[in-house]
């Protein structure tokens, strides 16, 4: 089983509709994030959050929300999806032991198209 | 802030030839700089870092990276690559005290031929 787990993994949904993402972990790691990748622009962060009362808005982070139910999961949410939010989205997850040099470790990425 | 160019959008090459993917970043402090893999429709794997020490730095797989500070590059060279090795690719930075919030470039997407 993979130790990021990203569900669903491909969503095709409505303009206006609220659509949730989810990540849960089994690495044990306090740090985890939501990045979009679109193509020629690479990884962008949403959101990050480095513990359970830790959430932290990253650089496109309007038109989402986030929740840490627990320190395994972490959950994206687009409340009124729009067309330009269809990309792939990915969690991931890093060891604050190992700091800013650590390792992500990511799930296998959330397919959202948004007609 | 940050920010990080990758040069080429795609690379293609014939199997067993070298192969170079160029990075530069800038940045006003100091940054820990990584290549990202990603294999076809699969998450992001670390494949190199640099933190310190010696400027060049090697993968399990035959990559290698050289960070030049002097121009603020962190090319990716293999010297002979393998059909296994299409992928995209991408180069990213880290700031010293950001708390691992990767800054990504465009990445670069390599199509090995056989």
């Amino acid at each position: 089983d993979a130790d990021v787990t990203q569900t669903p993994r491909n969503r095709i949904t409505k303009t206006g509709k609220r659509i949730m993402l989810e990540c849960s972990q089994t690495k044990g790691h306090d740090r985890m994030y939501w990045y979009r990748q679109d193509p020629g622009l690479g990884l962008r962060l949403i959101y990050y959050s480095f513990d359970v009362k830790d959430i932290n808005k990253g650089e496109i982070s309007d038109g989402y929300s986030v929740s840490r139910q627990a320190q395994a999961k972490f959950s994206l949410s687009l409340e009124s999806a729009i067309p330009n939010q269809t990309a792939l989205y990915f969690c991931a997850t890093s060891d604050p032991g190992t700091g800013e040099s650590g390792e992500l470790f990511f799930g296998e990425g959330s397919r959202l198209t948004v007609l | 802030a940050q920010s990080v160019t990758q040069l080429d959008s795609q690379v293609p090459v014939f199997e067993e030839a070298p192969v170079e993917l160029r990075c530069n970043y800038s940045s006003s402090v100091s940054v820990y700089l990584f290549w990202y893999v990603q294999y076809p429709n699969q998450g992001l794997q670390l494949l190199l870092k640099y933190l310190s020490g010696s400027t060049l730095v090697k993968s399990i797989n035959g990559f290698e990276a050289e960070f030049n500070k002097s121009q603020t590059s962190f090319h990716l060279r293999k010297p002979s690559v393998h059909i296994s090795d299409t992928a995209e690719y991408f180069c990213a930075v880290s700031l010293k005290a950001a708390g691992n919030k990767l800054t990504f470039g465009g990445g670069t997407r390599v199509l090995v031929k056989p």
